[in-house]
């Protein structure tokens, strides 16, 4: 069974900073990697999505990439602003979507 | 493009009568849409998924006699929850696969049993 990890559980930094969430899963077998904003209370919104036979892709500060051998990816966030705290959540999809259980982030202006 | 609606955004009901959940997709037709539910402060979990015109497939431990779920056309699928009890309080919110795009996800349901 896919299982997905998130690390750290929380972050918080000062606006301004560069940050690196983490994501782990235990099956290498994906048809793809996503990763997901979550504002309190709200749905998700898709940030980046990584084909299996992608190493990374690029949305403006956001930058993710996937090791699919070694079941890493790093969602890179450049020079953090306080618009950007939410809960970020990685997913990892083959017949279904799986999730980690997301990253606390918090930007301090 | 690749929409998902989802409505309602958020239900009070009374502890033992039923509550449905729809979600629709609005520009693509979806074959399979899944269905989870987040507790607080937790991830999303996978309750079941919906196969259109077939009967959906359910996570271990997710009651399909208490969670119903109906996938008759390409565009919608429901999710009723029957006999709503307060733990069942809980964020419920729909996906699909849009296939080049990755997985769309419904604005999710607020369910409130009291």
């Amino acid at each position: 069974k896919q299982e997905v990890t998130q690390i750290p559980a929380a972050l918080s930094v000062p606006e301004g900073e560069n940050l690196v969430l983490n994501c782990s899963f235990t099956d290498s077998a994906i048809y793809n990697l996503q990763w997901f904003r979550q504002d309190p209370g709200k749905g998700l919104t898709s940030l980046l999505l990584i084909q299996s036979s992608q190493r990374e892709q690029t949305s403006g500060r956001l930058n993710a990439s996937l090791d699919k051998s070694s079941g890493r990816s790093t969602l890179y966030i450049a020079a953090s602003q306080p618009g950007d705290s939410a809960t970020y959540l990685c997913a990892v999809s083959l017949r279904d979507m799986r999730f980690g259980a997301g990253t606390r982030l918090t930007v301090k202006p | 493009g690749a929409v998902v609606s989802q409505h309602p955004s958020w239900v009070i009901c009374k502890s033992g009568t039923s509550v449905k959940i729809e979600c629709r997709s609005l520009d693509f037709q979806a074959t399979t849409m899944f269905w989870y539910r987040q507790f607080p402060k937790q991830s999303l979990m996978l309750m079941a998924t919906s196969n259109e015109g077939s009967k959906a497939t359910y996570e271990q431990g997710v009651e399909k006699d208490k969670f119903l779920i109906n996938h008759a056309s390409l565009t919608l699928s429901t999710l009723t929850v029957t006999s709503a009890h307060p733990e069942d309080s809980s964020f419920y919110i729909c996906s699909a696969n849009t296939g080049s795009r990755g997985y769309t996800f419904g604005s999710g349901t607020r369910l409130t049993v009291v």
